[in-house]
């Protein structure tokens, strides 16, 4: 059973231009969540979506960032016009929607964007 | 909101010292509680997790109860090896709607451990 999947590892993007971030859930899990991770932090939250719908995004920034789970295909993390601020890890994490292993997130190995 | 506290490091110690790492927590409800490990330039792996009061989780030689009368977790391995050396993070679960819980997490501890 392969774990979560994240492409690409690594991304670099000049200022202004966009990222996209792919994220793959474990079979079977239709619970995704993206983290973001600045340097020497931990992981803060940023938003939890299931298949086709945005359950909660508290944590996202309101301008620039957006993500979405569609019915086929991986979750995405979008980021329109990057900064600097930006440059982080992203992890993405999932967990089957019920059962006892319901509470527990799989991590995936991130995506580390660098914006020059 | 909740939140969690971990004991700040980098903490530095000798192959099959004893380890500790304090974590203690915030939180209106009663979340489960977990520790993460995250190698160098990888994501992070599930340690082990306590799900409520007096629950010890293990793994790995580790181990961490659930002290709901001081809201701590610590962190502790009797005798620590090289290939221990990550960073260590805490965290509990916070509920989302529906169902969901989103993870908070402490900022890390850095352990290094020397031959």
């Amino acid at each position: 059973n392969a774990g979560v999947m994240q492409n690409p590892r690594h991304l670099v993007r000049r200022r202004g231009q966009e990222a996209r971030l792919r994220c793959s859930p474990m079979k079977g899990h239709s619970h995704v969540y993206w983290y973001r991770q600045l340097p020497e932090e931990g992981l803060k939250f940023m938003v939890y979506l299931q298949k086709e719908n945005i359950i909660d995004e508290s944590g996202m920034p309101k301008e620039r960032f957006s993500a979405e789970f569609p019915k086929e295909g991986p979750s995405i993390l979008r980021i329109q016009q990057v900064v600097r601020g930006d440059s982080a890890a992203y992890f993405c994490a999932s967990s089957p929607a019920s059962g006892l292993a319901a509470d527990t997130q799989y991590f995936g190995p991130g995506t580390r964007l660098t914006v020059l | 909101g909740d939140s969690v506290t971990q004991m700040e490091g980098p903490v530095t110690l000798s192959e099959e010292a004893f380890l500790t790492i304090n974590c203690t927590y915030t939180a209106t409800g009663y979340p489960s509680l977990f520790w993460y490990v995250q190698y160098p330039g990888e994501g992070l792996q599930l340690l082990l997790k306590a799900t409520k009061a007096d629950d010890k989780g293990s793994n790995k030689g580790f181990e961490a109860t659930y002290r709901k009368e001081t809201t701590s977790f610590h962190l502790e391995k009797g005798s620590v090896q090289v290939s221990d050396s990550a960073v260590y993070f805490c965290a509990l679960s916070d509920l989302l709607i529906q169902g969901a819980q989103k993870l908070v997490f402490g900022q890390g501890t850095r352990l290094t451990i020397n031959p």
